[in-house]
């Protein structure tokens, strides 16, 4: 069965920074392509960050793009997002997604980005 | 970037009822398209996938249709647990983007 496992939200100062990992089993990890998706409160879906299986290939919205850095460790199964330099409008429930196609999805971690 | 416009934004409905849901893609994406559904507090389940192909365990009465730039979510009789909000997903290039989402609610 296919696992994802987010960790690391939690409540941060506007400027401030995060990490938040994705812990991955029950299928071939480095086999895959990664994204981090997230969904502000009350509202829709939102495309973050991807990864190819080699992090060969990297991409950010427009929105993140400068203040977060996605990586992945084929090693030890996991997905990671560095975020800087937070803002208000940052604050979100993340989930990593597996495969260009998100076909599985993790619980979600929730960023609440607040002085 | 691929916008995705979905429709409608809300819908009531009785249990029973045939509902469909239509996302069209700014340029064509092939069939790279999946269909998800999501209830409060929880994260997204992919029901369809490559447009029209039943993800495995969902049941038979959704199914999704079209290429290119029309794409539709069928739920053929709505049952209690299908009142949720549905997104359409485009994967043909990056970045990717979802539709804004339709939340179907009880008549």
């Amino acid at each position: 069965e296919v696992q994802l496992v987010e960790s690391g939200g939690g409540l941060v100062k506007p400027g401030g920074s995060l990490r938040l990992s994705c812990a991955a089993s029950g299928f071939t990890f480095s086999s895959y392509s990664m994204n981090w998706v997230r969904q502000a409160p009350g509202k829709g879906l939102e495309w973050v960050s991807y990864i190819s299986t080699s992090s060969n290939y990297i991409y950010y919205a427009d929105s993140v793009k400068g203040r977060f850095t996605i990586s992945r460790d084929n090693t030890q199964n996991s997905l990671s997002l560095q975020m800087n330099s937070l803002r208000a409008e940052d604050t979100a429930v993340y989930y990593c997604a597996r495969a260009a196609s998100a076909d599985d999805w993790g619980q979600g971690t929730l960023v609440t980005v607040s002085s | 970037d691929i916008q995705m416009t979905q429709s409608p934004s809300s819908l009531s409905a009785s249990v029973g009822d045939r509902v469909t849901i239509t996302c069209r893609a700014s340029q064509g994406i092939r069939n790279d398209l999946g269909w998800y559904q999501q209830k409060p507090g929880k994260a997204p389940k992919r029901l369809i996938y490559a447009a029209s192909s039943l993800q495995s365990g969902v049941p038979s009465r959704f199914s999704g249709s079209g290429s290119g730039t029309e794409f539709t979510l069928t739920i053929s009789s709505l049952q209690p647990e299908d009142f949720a909000t549905y997104y359409c997903l485009q994967h043909n290039n990056y970045p990717l983007t979802f539709g804004g989402g339709t939340k179907v609610e009880i008549k």
